[in-house]
């Protein structure tokens, strides 16, 4: 069975400082990965996919992400905020047959100017 | 352009009506899903269709039915018999087998 906590319900950040999202997860098999990001009122768009290959992944957006299997932990970062990445994100992990997906609560981003 | 449409953008459903969400893509999927959002709860699965004629319940699929007659449409319809309508409904669909999922605007459905 897979699950994802993710750490933080709500991150608030200054623009132009780091980003750091927390998720955690829990899976049986070899995890897929992924970092969803959702404005208000919109459906999910891909930030980015972990799949086994290299352990940093990077996505849209200057969005990264790291793969660490010993800490079970795929945390999301941006070296510098924006105010357009006020959103909410979500960490997502998908085992054996990926017609499941297990989606983390959501942690909600907050940029103050 | 290629994508998912989802509609109505808002909805109401009176005490005991049943009523019909609807969702299109013309990105050839085969797979696609159906997932309600509530506030601080994230995503969760309703119903998911891997091919047409087929489909599976997902974790909540009580009080809803759906029907893949067709590649390209999902729809979902929330009966009477789901007591908490209220949320934010959002379908997707992704190439069978892959964990990328491409999500349509959503539908706001609110009981009356």
């Amino acid at each position: 069975a897979q699950s994802v906590t993710q750490l933080d319900s709500h991150v608030s950040v200054s623009e132009g400082t780091p980003v750091l999202l927390r998720c955690n997860y829990s899976s049986s098999y070899s995890p897929s990965l992924f970092w969803y990001v959702q404005h208000p009122n919109k459906g999910l768009q891909l930030l980015l996919k972990y799949t086994s290959a290299a352990t940093l992944v990077k996505g849209i957006n200057g969005f990264e992400a790291e793969f660490k299997k010993s800490e079970t932990s795929f945390h999301l970062t941006k070296p510098s905020a924006h105010m357009s990445d006020a959103a909410e994100y979500f960490c997502v992990v998908s085992g054996q047959g990926a017609q499941k997906l297990v989606f983390g609560q959501g942690t909600r981003l907050t940029i103050n100017p | 352009d290629g994508g998912i449409t989802q509609s109505p953008k808002y909805l109401f459903r009176k005490e005991g009506q049943n009523v019909t969400l609807s969702c299109e893509q013309n990105l050839n999927h085969d797979a696609m899903y159906w997932y309600r959002q509530d506030p601080g709860q994230g995503l969760r699965l309703i119903y998911y269709s891997q091919i047409v004629n087929d489909f599976q319940k997902g974790d909540i699929a009580e009080g809803y039915s759906v029907s893949r007659e067709k590649k390209e449409s999902f729809p979902l319809t929330v009966t009477s018999a789901q007591k908490n309508p209220t949320a934010f409904y959002l379908c997707a669909s992704s190439i069978r087998g892959q964990g990328k999922l491409f999500f349509g605007s959503g539908t706001q459905l609110s009981v009356l």
